[in-house]
């Protein structure tokens, strides 16, 4: 979905180092989300944002740090990687909940070591 | 806590064979209903929603979904699969006043050629 771009799209972290996940949008949509996708657990939501400056904790927001600074970007945090963060992050945006649909990004897969 | 239950880890089906998976939730109020699918290696689009009205909504690809609300269920139906369907299927869940999705564990189905 070219409206919602996540960067990096892999990486391997060794345990107890930090990264940054990106995503970013170019639809102007208020709300965005971060999910990770484990097997068998299917979509968990970490965080979220329902607009400029501000986030909320979701599911599991254990580990995990948002920003949301910028309305176009909102930053995925891990401070402290744990094997248990090895999944499959995606970012998901929508305008309204009166049309429902999100947009996901592609993807970004994390290894913890 | 609302949840949303997909009873169907894995459904193997030969081409041109009917689909039914199953959704159920938990939560009683007002809901909005959707399907989604992952097709190998791509993000989640949207396949279906509900959100009011008649309760048997009709798809892209020729899938549909019928929303009964006494047994709070969700199933997706599909008169005839092709190998093409093979994908990951994930009923979510919004209640209406909410601003996040719930996600099912999803389920993968196979069509055999």
């Amino acid at each position: 979905n070219a409206g919602v771009t996540q960067t990096p799209k892999f990486r391997v972290l060794k345990t107890g180092q930090s990264m940054t996940l990106l995503c970013a949008q170019d639809m102007n949509h208020e709300y965005m989300y971060w999910y990770r996708q484990d097997p068998g657990m299917g979509l968990r939501l970490i965080h979220y944002s329902v607009g400029e400056g501000t986030t909320a904790k979701g599911e599991v927001p254990d580990g995990y740090n948002v920003s949301r600074l910028k309305k176009q970007n909102f930053l995925l945090g891990l401070e402290s990687a744990a094997p248990s963060q090895t999944s499959v992050y995606f970012c998901a945006i929508t305008d309204s909940f009166n049309t429902g649909e999100l947009f996901f990004g592609e993807g970004s897969r994390l290894t913890v070591l | 806590a609302q949840s949303v239950s997909q009873h169907n880890h894995h459904v193997i089906l030969s081409e041109a064979a009917s689909l039914e998976l199953g959704c159920n939730y938990s939560y009683g109020g007002t809901v909005n209903l959707f399907w989604y699918v992952q097709y190998p290696g791509q993000h989640l689009q949207l396949l279906l929603k509900y959100f009011s009205g008649d309760p048997l909504v009709k798809g892209i690809k020729g899938f549909e979904a019928e929303f009964i609300k006494s047994k709070f269920s969700f199933n997706l139906r599909k008169p005839s699969v092709q190998w093409s369907d093979t994908a990951e299927y994930f009923c979510a869940v919004n209640r209406g006043s909410a601003r996040q999705l719930t996600f099912g564990s999803g389920t993968q189905l196979t069509v055999l050629p």
